[in-house]
């Protein structure tokens, strides 16, 4: 089945430090890939997605690229700041269409990574 | 435009009783999927409603039931409830394409005595 691997955290970094948070995954088929972040007592906010290979999504100067040949989707910014301290789940959407069931409406996660920025 | 409502934010309940719980969905979506968040297990997926009806389902109990209504607004209902259903649950909202970003609510918090 799918499945999405986080590096594990927590991850702590000074303000205006790089951060790269890795992701791998494995899927059936060919699937979007999407990174949300959740603040504490918050719901999950859509950080950015790519729906293809090669694709980079990008926001709020976070950026990934899809990577078919490595299956990876990782995360980085060049700068953070204090108001990046949050979780970060990186997530999977299969297209797959499988013998006795679909993948509709399904968002494979990984665990998360906790992210902590000190001033 | 309004997002996803989730509504309550907070319950507490005793076991053995059953909860509802409520979701409206960003409108003009059509796809509501529900995910259940713990420390231990993380985000899992619960199932899947489009335009009333369950097309996808996951590893879960049959004491968890759903349904849809035709505005697209989506109920959970856990019957039976155990210790180990405290959990926050989510609900999202997509045109319901895979390829479509979910958009979710702030959670109900369920906890259990």
């Amino acid at each position: 089945g799918d499945s999405v691997t986080q590096m594990e955290g927590p991850v702590t970094l000074s303000e205006e430090a790089f951060l790269t948070i890795n992701c791998t995954y494995t899927a059936t088929g060919y699937p979007s890939l999407f990174w949300y972040v959740q603040y504490p007592g918050e719901g999950l906010q859509l950080l950015l997605k790519a729906t293809k290979a090669d694709d980079k999504g990008s926001n709020k100067g976070f950026e990934a690229t899809y990577r078919k040949e490595t299956t990876s989707f990782h995360l980085e910014k060049g700068s953070v700041q204090v108001s990046d301290s949050a979780v970060y789940f990186c997530a999977l959407s299969d297209s797959t269409l499988g013998a006795g069931g679909t993948s509709y409406g399904k968002l494979t996660f990984g665990q998360g990574t906790i992210l902590t920025v000190h001033p | 435009k309004a997002g996803v409502t989730q509504t309550p934010r907070y319950l507490i309940k005793t076991r053995g009783q059953q909860v509802t719980l409520s979701c409206s969905p960003i409108s003009g979506h059509r796809s509501v999927s529900w995910y259940q968040q713990t420390p231990g297990q993380g985000l899992q997926f619960l199932f899947e409603y489009f335009s009333e009806t369950q097309r996808n389902k996951g590893n879960f109990p049959g004491r968890f039931s759903g349904r849809q209504f035709s505005n697209s607004r989506s109920e959970m209902n856990v019957s039976t409830l155990e210790l180990g259903d405290s959990a926050l649950y989510l609900c999202a909202s997509s045109r319901g394409q895979s390829n479509q970003p979910q958009h979710f609510g702030d959670g109900t918090r369920l906890s259990i005595l």
